[in-house]
């Protein structure tokens, strides 16, 4: 069966870092891309990163580019997101996701709450 | 970017009625050389993550059933829920992943009227 499980989420001042993780199970991790995708309380839904299955290329949405950084360690079968300068409006449920290998998401884990609060 | 909106906001059907959700994109995401629309269409219950349905603008993801239908091409889709199902109860969102960023459409919220 196929498991995402992220972690690392917390509350955090503006302009401090978090680390989220995603732990992945029940597939061959190495063979995917995989992304992040987060939602706002109450909000719909925005992407963004992407990272290639073996770390050589990322994507970012413009918001977070050079804030946040996407990559992974296939032997530990671990996604992370490391995400620096943070603001308010990063406030957000962010979920790891897998690629379906055309850009889509097949499998999504449950979440972790980052709130950037002072 | 490419921008995604969705029609209406919110709609509520009747029990085994007739849901239908529209999505357009603000540029055409037809790849010429596959001739495959680039469009997804994802289902988010109340406090879960969401739930891929269709690819390919009209491609049934394993396991979802087949009230659950995608039609449209270029830059005009259409999410259409042919029996509607109690458990349908949701957001359903649109997705584009014909060029980064991927851009998801606002949502459209379905109740039972």
């Amino acid at each position: 069966e196929v498991q995402l499980v992220e972690s690392g989420g917390g509350l955090v001042q503006p302009g401090g870092s978090l680390r989220l993780s995603c732990a992945a199970s029940g597939f061959t991790f190495s063979s995917y891309w995989m992304h992040w995708v987060r939602q706002a309380p109450g909000k719909g839904l925005m992407w963004v990163s992407r990272i290639r299955t073996d770390g050589s290329s990322t994507t970012y949405a413009d918001s977070v580019k050079g804030r946040f950084t996407i990559s992974r360690d296939n032997a530990k079968n671990t996604l992370y997101l490391q995400m620096n300068s943070l603001r308010a409006e990063d406030t957000a449920l962010y979920y790891c996701a897998r690629d379906n290998n055309w850009s889509t998401f097949d499998y999504w884990g449950q979440g972790t709450l980052v709130t950037v609060s002072s | 970017d490419i921008v995604m909106t969705q029609s209406p906001d919110s709609l509520a059907v009747s029990l085994g009625e007739r849901a239908t959700i529209n999505c357009k994109s603000s540029q055409s995401v037809l790849y010429s050389s596959n001739n495959k629309n680039y469009l997804a269409w994802y289902q988010q219950k109340l406090g879960q993550p969401p739930k891929l349905l269709i690819y390919w603008a009209s491609t049934r993801e394993s396991g979802v059933p087949d009230r659950f239908s995608g039609s449209g091409s270029g830059t005009d889709f259409t999410l259409t829920i042919s029996s509607l199902q109690a458990e349908d109860v949701a957001v359903y969102y649109c997705q584009q992943y014909y060029s980064t960023p991927f851009t998801f459409g606002p949502g459209t919220k379905v109740d039972i009227k």
